[in-house]
C-alpha cells in the first residue's frame, strides 16, 4: 500500500464520542487525503492538506476536522460521531501530479 | 447531480470476454480522468488516466474520453478472473470526484 498505514483498522465507537483516525506516510508526499466510502456514493472527498498546516475542505467536510503538523502524519477527527458517520475510511497521499495511493482503510461503525 | 456518474453494475461475463465500463461526467472543466480497480476490503488502486479527449492504452486495458459527449469508458480485452474487482472512474479539477463504482465478476 505505497507506505501507508491507517489506524485503527476497525473502530466501533457510541455516538457523541469523539474519534480520530490516523493516516501515516513513509513517502514524503505533499498531498495528503481522508475519503469516505459508502455504498451508493462511492469514495467522497472530506479533508485535504498540500503541506505542514495547510488543509482544505473537500465535498463532504461537515462534523469532520483534520490536523496535519508533520508531513508523514494526517489526522481525522470526528468530535461527535454520528450514526451518519459509520463508513469506510480511507487516507490517500499523492504528489503534484494526479496519481493517488490510497492506504488499507479503517471500518468505523457508529452506534 | 453528482458529479461523476457510473453503472454500479454488478457486471458477469466469461473470461476472455472483452468488458465494457461506462462512466459519464458533467463538469466542462474537467481535463483529467482516471481509472481506479478496488479488490475486496482494499484501497483502490490507479490503472490509468487519461488527458481531454482520446485514447490511452496499456496492455490489456484502454481508456477512453469524449469530451462532447461527457462519456468516459474502460475496456478490458481478454479478461481474466483476477480482473474481478470494483472499477471506479474519476476526474478532477480543483479536486478528486469519483463514481460511484461497477462491481466486475469475470467467470473462469
Amino acid at each position: 500500500d505505497a507506505g501507508i498505514t491507517q489506524s485503527p483498522r476497525h473502530k466501533v465507537t457510541e455516538t457523541g464520542t469523539p474519534v480520530t483516525l490516523r493516516c501515516h506516510q513513509t513517502e514524503n508526499h505533499r498531498y495528503m487525503y481522508w475519503y469516505r466510502q459508502d455504498p451508493g456514493h462511492g469514495l467522497r472527498l472530506i479533508h485535504y492538506s498540500y503541506g505542514v498546516k495547510d488543509t482544505d475542505k473537500g465535498e463532504v467536510s461537515d462534523g469532520y476536522s483534520v490536523s496535519r503538523s508533520k508531513t508523514e502524519d494526517f489526522l481525522l477527527t470526528l468530535e461527535s460521531a454520528t450514526s451518519s458517520q459509520t463508513s469506510v475510511y480511507f487516507c490517500a497521499i499523492g504528489g503534484t501530479g494526479l496519481e493517488q495511493y490510497f492506504g488499507p482503510g479503517t471500518r468505523l461503525t457508529v452506534t | 447531480q453528482k458529479e461523476v456518474e457510473q453503472d454500479p453494475g454488478p457486471l458477469s461475463v466469461p473470461e476472455g470476454a472483452i468488458v465494457s465500463l461506462n462512466c459519464t461526467y458533467s463538469n466542462s472543466a474537467f481535463q483529467y480522468f482516471m481509472w481506479y480497480r478496488q479488490y475486496s476490503r482494499k484501497g483502490p488502486e490507479l490503472l490509468m488516466y487519461t488527458y481531454s479527449s482520446g485514447n490511452k492504452e496499456d496492455g490489456r486495458f484502454t481508456a477512453q474520453v469524449d469530451k462532447s459527449s461527457k462519456y468516459i469508458s474502460l475496456f478490458i480485452r481478454d479478461s481474466q478472473p483476477s480482473d474481478s474487482a470494483t472499477y471506479l472512474c474519476a476526474s478532477t479539477s480543483n479536486q478528486f470526484y469519483f463514481g460511484t463504482g461497477t462491481s466486475l465478476t469475470v467467470i473462469p
